[in-house]
């Protein structure tokens, strides 16, 4: 089992609507939660961290983790073309500082 | 305030040869991360250096090494390169407090030819 999964995708939405991006973990002891968004051919940008369980708010972004069932997932609302990349969930196992990521998930929006 | 800095932005090198990458982190941050990441594929952690020291070390072999300096630059070697080394190469930094908040780099994109 991978550490950090994560839907390769293409995950496509038409503009406007919400786009749900999903990721989970097998470590029980991980503390701290990322997502990052990368364009092609460029280095992964910090959207939203997350650290308790539940959702956190970050202007069209919201993330929401789910320890218990070992989830975090990452919601666009109001999807934008721009919004088309690749999106990177990275996971702190706790510890003497490890941090993996996932293999992201490339999103379409559909103008 | 200044972002993480790579250089050079573009590298082109033959099998065998060997090459150095640089990296500079945020100020204030005292941990420097390297990961690469081949075309299409994820990002794969290399090293993990804080305070000068290598702190952690993914699953590469040894030709991949690198050293961090007193003002938390940081450095990354590949010697004997093969054609598969060909990818971009992250650095990221974060602060000693927030160790795990990395923020990345442009990143070098090398060549192997």
């Amino acid at each position: 089992q991978k550490e950090v999964e994560q839907n390769s995708g293409p995950l496509s939405v038409p503009e406007g609507a919400i786009a749900s991006l999903n990721c989970t973990y097998s470590d029980r002891g991980s503390q701290s939660f990322f997502w990052y968004r990368q364009y092609s051919g460029k280095s992964p940008e910090l959207i939203m961290s997350i650290y308790s369980n539940g959702d956190k708010e970050d202007g069209r972004f919201t993330a929401q983790l789910n320890k218990a069932s070992q989830y975090v997932s990452l919601l666009i609302r109001d999807s934008q073309p721009s919004d088309s990349a690749t999106y990177l969930c990275a996971v702190n196992s706790g510890g003497y500082q490890k941090v993996t990521f996932g293999t992201g998930t490339k999103l379409q929006v559909i103008p | 305030e200044a972002g993480v800095t790579q250089s050079p932005t573009h590298l082109i090198k033959t099998r065998g040869q060997q090459v150095t990458l640089r990296c500079s982190p945020i100020s204030g941050h005292t941990s420097v991360y390297w990961y690469q990441q081949a075309l299409g594929l994820g990002l794969q952690f290399l090293l993990w250096y804080d305070e000068g020291e290598e702190r952690n070390r993914g699953n590469f072999p040894p030709r991949f090494s690198g050293r961090q300096f007193p003002n938390y630059s940081s450095e990354l070697n590949v010697n004997a390169l093969e054609l598969e080394d060909s990818a971009l190469y992250l650095c990221a930094s974060s602060f000693r407090q927030a160790r795990d908040t990395q923020y990345f780099g442009p990143g070098t994109r090398l060549t192997v030819l």
